[in-house]
């Protein structure tokens, strides 16, 4: 099945710090999700991007499908960014709407 | 406002036994599904469905089994067979094919097995 690799696994960060967060996947998809989960398990839908670019706030992303991978960039870093992300696709292949989620960034962003 | 509720929060699980978690959404939403989470790790899909009473196994469906006798509803049992039940549990919902900005989560389940 598809491989979902995000990297890196660990980022620490001073307030204020810009950040490039990387998901790579080994098969196509029509389908691809970025979340952000709190340190109280909550998951929150950022972006739905499985191709092109969206801007958010200070958070970006770019997913590049024809190359297989999704950057997820985030300026100006705050406390409340601090978390897990991560990325989920959609194989083409997929019946439904099942995800198939990477290990995910590991994200502190310290005062 | 519209949401997915899962209840409860917290589980204890005596060895034997089946727990069943309960997991309402009121988005209008015509998929479900239940992820499981271990200890650093990502979600893998334990089951999922798309219409009322049809769902789909998902990676890890053993032990597991799952009911949609309603649209806004999606309970997941998990069974005695379940060896190692120790988890965080996420449910979600979507639109049908899952594509979009609507992919929902509930703020999960964490079942311990004393």
């Amino acid at each position: 099945g598809i491989q979902v690799e995000q990297s890196p696994p660990d980022l620490i960060l001073q307030e204020g710090a810009n950040s490039t967060l990387r998901c790579n996947f080994s098969d196509s998809v029509n389908n691809l999700q970025w979340f952000h989960q709190n340190p109280w398990g909550q998951l929150i839908n950022l972006f739905y991007i499985p191709s092109g670019t969206k801007q958010n706030g200070r958070l970006s992303a770019t997913t590049v499908a024809t190359e297989r991978y999704s950057l997820l960039y985030i300026s100006s870093s705050q406390t409340t960014d601090s978390g897990v992300y991560f990325c989920a696709v959609g194989p083409i292949y997929n019946q439904g709407g099942k995800l198939i989620f990477g290990q995910g960034t590991e994200l502190s962003v310290k005062p | 406002d519209g949401g997915i509720t899962q209840s409860p929060k917290y589980l204890f699980r005596k060895e034997g036994q089946n727990v069943t978690l309960s997991c309402e959404q009121n988005l209008n939403h015509d998929a479900m599904y239940w992820y499981r989470q271990d200890p650093g790790q990502g979600l893998r899909l334990i089951y999922y469905s798309q219409i009322v009473n049809d769902f789909q196994k998902g990676d890890i469906a053993e032990g597991y089994s799952v009911s949609r006798e309603k649209k806004e509803s999606f309970p997941l049992t998990v069974t005695s067979a379940q060896k190692n039940p120790t988890a965080f549990y996420l449910c979600a919902s979507s639109t049908f094919s899952g594509t979009g900005s609507g992919y929902t989560f509930g703020s999960g389940t964490r079942l311990t097995v004393v």
